[in-house]
């Protein structure tokens, strides 16, 4: 079963442009993650975030927290076409001797020229 | 590091065949994760390892599924028998406890036909 719902569930955006993803969540988290996949391949990280942290900057990524709404969103500034791939949220919960990571449902984001 | 090792990296098979997706973690990781990926569900958690010890199975779809970790550096996921809607992309994705980030193999595409 999936913990995290994204939305939308494709973007298609102008290079230069910014991309917004949002993730909502259902239950409890020790921190939130943000992944890419190119078509065909596997998962990349890009960024995590803590609970007890509310923001988090790494380049041209810009992911916040809500832990009271239990939502997340990933800004990718001045996007370039190399961008375009699909990005998956996963929520990171301690669970019975081990962190379960589970992911949400993706986002498509298409950047064109 | 090479990174996670997973194979074989295609598998086509017949209905009712035993198959078995084999990977190796990246060294010094304590947590490995089983996933399966279709664009009807998504990415699914199957089941997930800490210290070889399998911690959650709850995502194992049927007890034609079964997982192993008999050492720090090897892993199996065996479907016996399979059947076609077993067809997926399955990842392998290991992480160090403590830092929370997965690191993806390439994925293993298999069809059964």
């Amino acid at each position: 079963s999936q913990q995290g719902e994204e939305d939308p569930q494709a973007l298609s955006i102008q290079e230069g442009e910014n991309a917004t993803m949002n993730c909502s969540y259902k239950t409890s988290i020790n921190n939130l993650q943000w992944y890419r996949q190119n078509s065909g391949r596997g998962l990349v990280h890009l960024i995590l975030i803590r609970s007890n942290e509310r923001e988090k900057h790494s380049g041209r990524l810009r992911v916040t927290l809500d832990t009271s709404k239990k939502s997340s969103s990933l800004l990718i500034t001045a996007s370039r076409a190399a961008d375009t791939a699909s990005y998956f949220c996963a929520t990171d919960a301690y669970a019975g001797g081990g962190n379960k990571l589970t992911f949400g449902t993706g986002t498509q984001l298409k950047v064109e020229l | 590091d090479a990174g996670v090792i997973q194979s074989p990296r295609h598998e086509v098979t017949e209905m009712g065949q035993e198959v078995t997706l084999r990977c190796k973690p990246i060294s010094g990781h304590n947590s490995l994760f089983w996933y399966r990926q279709t664009m009807m569900r998504g990415l699914e958690l199957l089941i997930y390892f800490n210290n070889n010890v399998p911690i959650d199975d709850s995502g194992m779809p049927e007890d034609r599924f079964s997982a192993k970790m008999p050492n720090a550096s090897f892993s199996t996921l065996k479907i016996q028998p399979s059947e076609p809607r077993d067809s997926a992309v399955y990842f392998c994705a290991s992480s160090f406890f403590q830092e929370a980030e997965a690191f993806f193999g390439q994925g293993t595409r298999l069809t059964v036909v």
